[in-house]
């Protein structure tokens, strides 16, 4: 089955770190661009970062969203279909679901994982 | 950054009601809008991508059109599925950016 599925979500306080995962399956993941993208309660969707195919510190463009340059890292493993969301400096702002989405730039957010919820509180 | 804005933020409709979504960018992206449909608890889903084409397994009363600045996304006839948010994006130039949706609800 073609299926993105996210983990790492948890409570973190402000100043805090998490580093989110999203497992792929069912498909070339190194053919793709990837990306995350957030969605706080009750908001919209917002675009976080988004890596090439084989992006990362082995090559390639990744970018980042203003509000999340400086403190996110967006880094990829193609050996073991795994893509990264390294957050540190965590604000309340930060506070939402956070999906992995197939796609970037040259195309569409065609899958998308069912999301893991991120809340950074004290 | 390319700014998206959907009009109008809510539409209430009837089943069968035919609903016309819009969104405008700052400036040009092209035909590199994207359109996604929301329901509750759940991730989005992509609908229309490259302004016009129908994503796979997208029935045919969805419909894009426009290029530029100015797109709009088009349902006919209104099913009862069909109630949900709806965002459009540009995957012209990053950063990538979504519109703040329109909501299409049951009148």
């Amino acid at each position: 089955e073609v299926q993105l599925l996210e983990s790492g979500g948890d409570l973190v306080q402000p100043g805090g770190s998490l580093r989110l995962s999203c497992a792929a399956s069912g498909f070339t993941f190194s053919s793709y661009a990837m990306t995350w993208v957030r969605q706080a309660p009750g908001k919209g969707l917002e675009w976080v970062s988004a890596i090439s195919r084989s992006g990362g510190i082995s090559g390639g463009p990744t970018y980042y969203a203003d509000s999340v340059k400086g403190r996110f890292t967006l880094s990829r493993d193609n050996s073991k279909n795994t893509l990264y969301l390294q957050m540190n400096s965590l604000r309340a702002e930060d506070t939402a679901v956070y999906y992995c989405a197939r796609g970037g730039g040259d195309l569409a957010f065609d899958l998308w994982g069912q999301g893991t919820m991120v809340t950074v509180s004290s | 950054e390319i700014v998206l804005t959907q009009s109008p933020a809510t539409l209430s409709l009837s089943p069968g009601e035919r609903a016309t979504l819009s969104c405008r960018a700052s400036q040009s992206v092209g035909s590199s809008l994207v359109w996604y449909q929301q329901k509750p608890g759940q991730p989005p889903r992509l609908l229309i991508y490259d302004a016009s084409d129908r994503a796979t397994g997208i029935p045919a009363r969805f419909s894009g059109s426009g290029s530029g600045t100015d797109f709009t996304l088009t349902i006919n006839s209104l099913e009862p599925e069909d109630f949900a948010v709806y965002y459009c994006q540009q995957r012209s130039k990053w950063p990538l950016t979504f519109g703040g949706g329109t909501k299409v609800e049951i009148k």
